[in-house]
């Protein structure tokens, strides 16, 4: 199974409303991070949190890590159309050569 | 600056044929990094490129697969004798240093490949 799980698969909600999803990994990473995917396309960086860090902001972006739990969350606030896209959380392996991706999740931003 | 870029954008290939997709990095970035995307899926881990170090082709999934990369720039991943269930979006990155332990990988668009 995926090293990253993300859930819900899909979330669809109002503008203005905020958004979470959430993450569950299996084996000790040094950090974890969230991508976000337009279309089926490019992915692009959102975040990343190290695994001494509890908790990251940027802009309208939250993250928790609980290392006990094995689980991260992404709250996005204040949602707009325009994050209606794929999110992914991803591991590095220990040896650094690769990031694990999870299955995502569809967030719908309805106007 | 320019970003990662691949070509084509789309590729439609007939059962059996042979396909290149090309990837070039952002300039200066030594890691190199191919996923795989199946519809509705996460990604999967093909090959990784660190320099001029050997590369890492563990996440190849069969020997139809290969990929090289020239003058530690541009790479080109090839599949021989193409099967339906290789339909997917390859996905191409780059790093600045490589180890992604720590490093934020900058990814292209994409090449969609349908095999008919």
């Amino acid at each position: 199974s995926q090293q990253g799980e993300e859930d819900p698969q899909a979330l669809s909600i109002q503008e203005g409303e905020n958004a979470t999803m959430n993450c569950s990994y299996k084996t000790s990473i040094n950090n974890l991070q969230w991508y976000r995917q337009n279309s089926g396309r490019g992915l692009v960086h959102l975040i990343l949190i190290r695994s001494n860090e509890r908790e990251k902001h940027s802009g309208r972006l939250r993250v928790t890590l609980d290392t006990s739990k094995k689980s991260s969350s992404l709250l996005i606030t204040a949602s707009r159309a325009a994050d209606t896209a794929s999110y992914f959380c991803a591991t590095p392996d220990l040896s650094g050569s690769r990031l694990t991706f999870g299955e995502g999740t569809q967030l719908t931003v309805n106007p | 600056g320019a970003g990662v870029s691949q070509s084509p954008s789309n590729k439609v290939t007939e059962k059996g044929k042979d396909v290149e997709l090309r990837c070039d990095p952002i300039s200066g970035h030594t890691a190199l990094y191919w996923y795989r995307q199946s519809l509705g899926q996460g990604l999967e881990f093909l090959i990784y490129f660190q320099g001029n170090s050997a590369p890492d082709k563990s996440g190849l999934p069969s020997d139809r697969f290969s990929a090289e990369r020239t003058g530690g720039s541009v790479s080109t991943l090839t599949i021989q004798r193409t099967q339906q269930e290789d339909s997917a979006v390859y996905l191409c990155a780059s790093g600045i240093s490589g180890g992604a332990s720590t490093d934020t990988q900058y990814f292209g668009p994409g090449t969609r490949l349908t095999v008919l």
